[in-house]
């Protein structure tokens, strides 16, 4: 079956502009995870999802803002964007919920704040 | 909160040495996973460990669960090129609650 599908896989931005990123789960996985990874500061939780509803938060800022549609698919949206905001924001999706979930990563979408 | 530290965070090896990377928690762990991130890539899961003392075996690949549940490793054994990325060990955040905390991960280069 299709694996996790993001989009775009590549954007570039300036400063203060806002961004939304998409991502499609595999086709029955209802928890949706996003996190955010730099060369500093490695992979870093900012949400997760399970049925629409966001079940964690990372710490992260409240320009930092996620949803879940009915058919799982997740968006992310990143406001007033800073240069230190660029990075691979990677989206996982698993087929179970709680802490025993195996995730499964899409490629990513590597944003490049100017 | 939670962390969850990796050493080293590079290590250079001779294509057929072996390999280790240690995972440490500041807190006790329900369990513990392993994922690899090829170059360009993105992370993979490896493997998933649960029992305290847990030993899991894939192919030239060993993963370890300490006793106490804080501490973890995984051991490539007569490394191969194949075996280059970045290796990281991942805990749940903690209360209940979902996302998992990775450490910062080892990237193993290999020299052929």
């Amino acid at each position: 079956k299709a694996g996790v599908t993001q989009t775009p896989r590549y954007l570039i931005k300036t400063r203060g502009q806002q961004v939304t990123l998409s991502c499609s789960p595999i086709s029955g996985h209802r928890s949706v995870s996003w996190y955010q990874q730099t060369p500093g500061q490695g992979l870093q939780f900012l949400f997760e999802y399970f049925s629409e509803t966001q079940r964690n938060k990372g710490n992260f800022p409240g320009r930092f803002s996620g949803r879940q549609f009915s058919n799982s698919r997740s968006e992310m949206n990143v406001s007033t964007l800073e240069l230190g905001d660029s990075a691979l924001y990677l989206c996982a999706s698993s087929g179970t919920s709680g802490e025993y979930g195996e995730l499964f990563f899409g490629e990513g979408s590597r944003l490049t704040v100017l | 909160g939670q962390q969850v530290m990796q050493i080293p965070q590079y290590q250079h090896v001779q294509e057929g040495e072996d390999f280790t990377t240690y995972c440490n928690s500041s807190t006790t762990l329900s369990n513990i996973q392993w994922y690899k991130q090829r170059p360009g890539g993105h992370p993979v899961f490896l493997i998933q460990l649960v029992k305290s003392g847990e030993v899991k075996k894939q192919k030239r690949l060993t993963f370890q669960f300490g006793e106490a549940k804080k501490n973890s490793s995984l051991h490539i054994t007569a490394t191969q090129t194949t075996d280059v990325g970045t290796y990281f060990c991942a805990g749940p955040s903690g209360g209940g609650a979902d996302g998992l905390t990775f450490g910062k991960g080892t990237h193993l280069i290999i020299q052929p």
